[in-house]
């Protein structure tokens, strides 16, 4: 069954620097997700991306943030300059359409921003 | 089984009971649920949805039941195995809105053999 991946699992930073979280959507989906989950705490939405362009975002999603699809199979998400409590585990996810067209998960990035 | 009726962050149930997770969502305007399961380390995982226009739907071992009135879903999962320990998340979207999931609180769900 086709599934989302992401990478790397672990990501440990240090306040201040740049971070790319990279994923790999489902092949034949065409939006795009970034969430996130501090430890303990609910999934937040990040952001959505269709047709190479952001298509909404959330508050948290502000200018450190960015998202891009480089090429035909990644699609990434950078925070430029990390401040502690960007640590958390970012989800990437992808669907076929818009809701309820099922947004399908991947495994999740940790970010340990120090 | 065992039942809640409000949202508790954990529930512990005995192999083979009925369990039932609560949900209250936020928005009137919300037109579609989801049940995701997340195990420790991995992400969410869809388990059932439903559209406003339903008030129950069922899968295999599980039900979602929606209750518009009050703003409110559950999910009923029979015959609860240890395969099931997991932290359960509704989540909801309204069409009209865009394509965010907003995600409730979870709630960990413990099956002891």
């Amino acid at each position: 069954e086709p599934e989302v991946t992401q990478t790397p699992s672990h990501q440990v930073t240090q306040m201040g620097q740049e971070v790319i979280l990279r994923c790999v959507p489902i092949s034949n989906h065409l939006y795009f997700y970034w969430y996130r989950q501090i430890l303990g705490q609910k999934v937040e939405f990040l952001v959505s991306f269709y047709n190479n362009e952001i298509s909404e975002k959330s508050e948290i999603f502000d200018d450190q943030f960015s998202v891009e699809r480089p090429d035909g199979s990644n699609f990434t998400l950078k925070i430029r300059s990390t401040k502690l409590e960007d640590s958390a585990m970012y989800f990437c996810a992808s669907s076929q359409g818009l809701p309820p067209y099922e947004q399908y998960f991947g495994p999740g990035t940790r970010l340990t921003v120090t | 089984g065992e039942s809640v009726g409000l949202h508790l962050p954990t529930l512990s149930v005995q192999e083979g009971d009925n369990s039932i997770i609560n949900c209250a969502y936020s928005n009137s305007a919300s037109d579609y649920f989801i049940w995701y399961k997340q195990e420790s380390g991995k992400g969410p995982q869809f388990i059932i949805d439903i559209r406003s226009n339903m008030d129950k739907r069922q899968g295999q071992r599980v039900t979602v039941l929606l209750n518009k009135t009050v703003k409110h879903l559950s999910l009923q999962i029979a015959a609860t195995q240890p395969g099931d320990s997991a932290v359960y998340f509704c989540a909801e979207n309204a069409y009209q809105a865009g394509t965010a999931l907003i995600f409730g609180k979870g709630t960990t769900l413990s099956v002891s053999s």
